[in-house]
């Protein structure tokens, strides 16, 4: 069946390295793909998102990267704060797909 | 703007016992959803709403029902809890499909 995945379930980082953590896609009409950021005890948080006639796509010290040719989406935080640490989701929507299907997370972990 | 809320934010139940979960939000979305987010599974939705009166299955809707009578508000049920029901229930809105959509704080239900 489509799903979306994750390459690293976790990821530990020093602080002010950049970040990077990676999204698998199996569904080739998605067209909307997403990422959010979940602290511990709170409700997923909205970090950037990109549509599918997009590569690339910056926020504040966060980008997203979209390739699909190999159904591949990642996100990269810069200078990563302590505060970065979450559990990261991407989440995939569009074409045949009327909801957004999460992948499974990645717990980033920043140390000071 | 208090966004998506979510009542209760803890619940223990005995099996057998039902229950609703409330969402409210005041963005005047009209699509709203019920996840469940149990570990190592990601976020899995329950049911869904593209408007007032309007409800659809999502992924795992057995044993959930859903109403959705004002624009907004989305109540989850439970009427026979089992253990397998265990987990953080999360609701969310967003203005369209496939756009970016907010999230409550959770509701954290444990049957026993």
């Amino acid at each position: 069946g489509e799903s979306v995945g994750l390459h690293l379930p976790t990821l530990s980082v020093q602080e002010g390295d950049n970040s990077i953590i990676n999204c698998a896609y199996s569904n080739s009409a998605s067209d909307y793909f997403i990422w959010y950021k979940q602290e511990s005890g709170k409700g997923p948080q909205f970090i950037i998102d990109i549509r599918s006639n997009m590569d690339k796509r910056q926020g504040q010290r966060v980008t997203v990267l979209l390739n699909k040719t190999v159904k591949h989406l990642s996100l990269q935080i810069a200078a990563t704060q302590p505060g970065d640490s979450a559990v990261y989701f991407c989440a995939e929507g569009g074409g045949s797909n009327y909801k957004l299907t999460f992948g499974k997370g990645t717990l980033l972990t920043v140390n000071p | 703007n208090a966004g998506v809320t979510q009542t209760p934010k803890f619940r223990v139940l005995k099996t057998g016992q039902s229950m609703t979960l409330l969402c409210a939000q005041d963005m005047n979305h009209e699509y709203m959803y019920w996840y469940r987010q149990d570990p190592g599974m990601g976020l899995r939705l329950i049911h869904y709403s593209v408007g007032e009166g309007t409800t659809a299955k999502g992924e795992v809707p057995d044993g959930y029902n859903v109403s959705r009578l004002k624009k907004q508000n989305f109540l989850l049920g439970l009427e026979s809890a089992a253990p397998s029901q265990t987990s953080v229930y999360f609701c969310a809105s967003s203005i369209q499909l496939n756009t970016e959509a907010f999230f409550g704080q959770g509701t954290r239900l444990t049957v026993v």
